[in-house]
């Protein structure tokens, strides 16, 4: 079955220092989506990207999807001690199965204030 | 603004007790999932609902968990008997059902089997 692969599992950093996680797809996906979730909270949506090779970008988070829409990545710029928390991927199901979302392990960032 | 309800937030039951954990998708949503969330194996789809129809419920260990979906205003998934290894955080979530849409998470359900 599909699987995504998430790196690195844990993220320590010092507040002002760049973060970046990387999201491998065993499958061409049609989109990917990103989720946050803080300590003792829920997986929140934050974007979804559809075009290969795009890049979009919230504020100081950049988001990118590979050519080939197999491989995705999430930078942080100068990060704050706000952006704790674990970074999911997700990817749709193939064919009939695209309803649903397989999620990556996360990567949990810290950041040292 | 439109949230996902989950209740109970936390349950502590006995081994071989029935739980039964509660969502209330947002209105309108008429895709319903529930996850299950442990250190070791993340996040796992245990079944969803397509227009309150289960669509796949392949992740879900069927000889104790059972999801239905009575309305589209509440889903839920019970656990009979409960285990120790079922301690984990359930998530709902709910969304539009159209390809490429986003997931709405609940708060969780915290689950504790002693």
């Amino acid at each position: 079955g599909q699987q995504v692969m998430q790196i690195p599992q844990y993220q320590h950093v010092q507040e002002g220092e760049d973060f970046t996680t990387y999201c491998n797809s065993s499958t061409t996906l049609s989109n990917i989506q990103w989720y946050k979730q803080r300590p003792g909270g829920h997986p929140v949506f934050l974007i979804q990207l559809v075009k290969s090779g795009e890049v979009k970008k919230q504020k100081r988070l950049t988001f990118q999807f590979g050519e080939a829409k197999k491989n995705s990545s999430l930078h942080i710029t100068a990060t704050q001690t706000t952006d704790v928390g674990t970074y999911f991927c997700a990817g749709p199901g193939s064919g009939g199965s695209n309803y649903k979302l397989t999620f990556g392990k996360g990567t949990l960032l810290t950041v040292n204030p | 603004d439109a949230r996902v309800t989950q209740t109970p937030r936390h349950k502590v039951t006995e081994m071989g007790q029935e739980v039964t954990m509660r969502c209330q998708p947002i209105l309108g949503h008429n895709t319903v999932f529930w996850y299950r969330q442990t250190m070791m194996q993340g996040l796992e789809l245990l079944a969803y609902f397509r227009n309150r129809a289960p669509l796949d419920d392949s992740g879900m260990p069927k000889d104790r968990f059972s999801a239905e979906m009575p309305d589209a205003t509440l889903a839920t998934l019970k656990i009979q008997p409960s285990e120790p290894r079922d301690s984990a955080v359930y998530f709902c979530a709910s969304g539009q059902g159209t390809p490429n849409y986003e997931q709405y998470f609940g708060p969780g359900t915290r689950l504790t089997v002693t």
